[in-house]
């Protein structure tokens, strides 16, 4: 069965650092491969998506991830945090059995003044 | 387009009281997601629906959870009894194709 590990549930960075939240997956075949992000009090909304096209991927936000395959990773970066970007972030692959996602504990990321 | 819709946002019950939760999916998705989210346990698919028929019923906790979906635009999980443990928060997401799900706000339940 798919799996997806997010490395450290808390990241702190400061303001106008970069940001890197890394993500492995287990699979054989390149799943498809998401990021959401969830705000406090709200649901989770789509960062940006990994569908076999270009191994960068650029979301929303400043946010973009690049897909490794020969590391299984698919890490989310972003060049210059914002206090805005506090917030927890899930990584989560496509089940290789079709039809649902498999998502990662989460990373909380907080941005320092 | 208004988004997924569920209602209430907000439920304190008692211990034993039925809940329902209830989700309207995007117009035009054809599957649904049930979610669970805590502190210790994170995010669990709790079940899912494909043109409305249950495909994967595996994270429903215990016989007290039960989920339906008699149409294309309305979905309920219901949990009966409801206990202590059953406090989190419930997601409802809907789908065109897996490749994107778009989620609701959330239910927020407390059961004293």
């Amino acid at each position: 069965a798919q799996s997806v590990t997010q490395l450290g549930s808390h990241v702190s960075v400061s303001e106008g650092a970069l940001v890197l939240l890394r993500c492995n997956y287990s699979s054989s075949v390149p799943p498809y491969l998401f990021w959401y992000v969830q705000y406090p009090n709200q649901g989770l909304q789509l960062l940006l998506k990994y569908t076999s096209a270009a191994t960068l991927v650029k979301g929303i936000n400043g946010f973009e991830a690049e897909f490794k395959k020969s590391e299984t990773s698919f890490h989310l970066t972003k060049p210059s945090a914002h206090m805005s970007d506090a917030a927890e972030y899930f990584c989560a692959v496509e089940d290789n059995q079709g039809g649902k996602l498999i998502f990662g504990q989460g990373t909380e990321l907080s941005v320092k003044p | 387009d208004a988004g997924v819709i569920q209602s209430p946002r907000h439920e304190v019950t008692e211990m034993g009281q039925e809940v329902t939760l209830r989700c309207k999916p995007i117009s035009g998705h054809n599957s649904l997601f049930w979610y669970r989210q805590t502190m210790m346990r994170g995010l669990e698919l709790l079940i899912y629906f494909n043109n409305n028929v249950p495909i994967d019923d595996s994270g429903m906790p215990e016989d007290r959870f039960s989920a339906k979906m008699p149409n294309a635009s309305f979905s309920t999980l219901k949990i009966q009894p409801s206990e202590p443990r059953d406090s989190a928060v419930y997601f409802c997401a809907s789908s065109f194709t897996v490749v994107e799900q778009f989620f609701g706000p959330g239910t927020r339940l407390t059961v004293l």
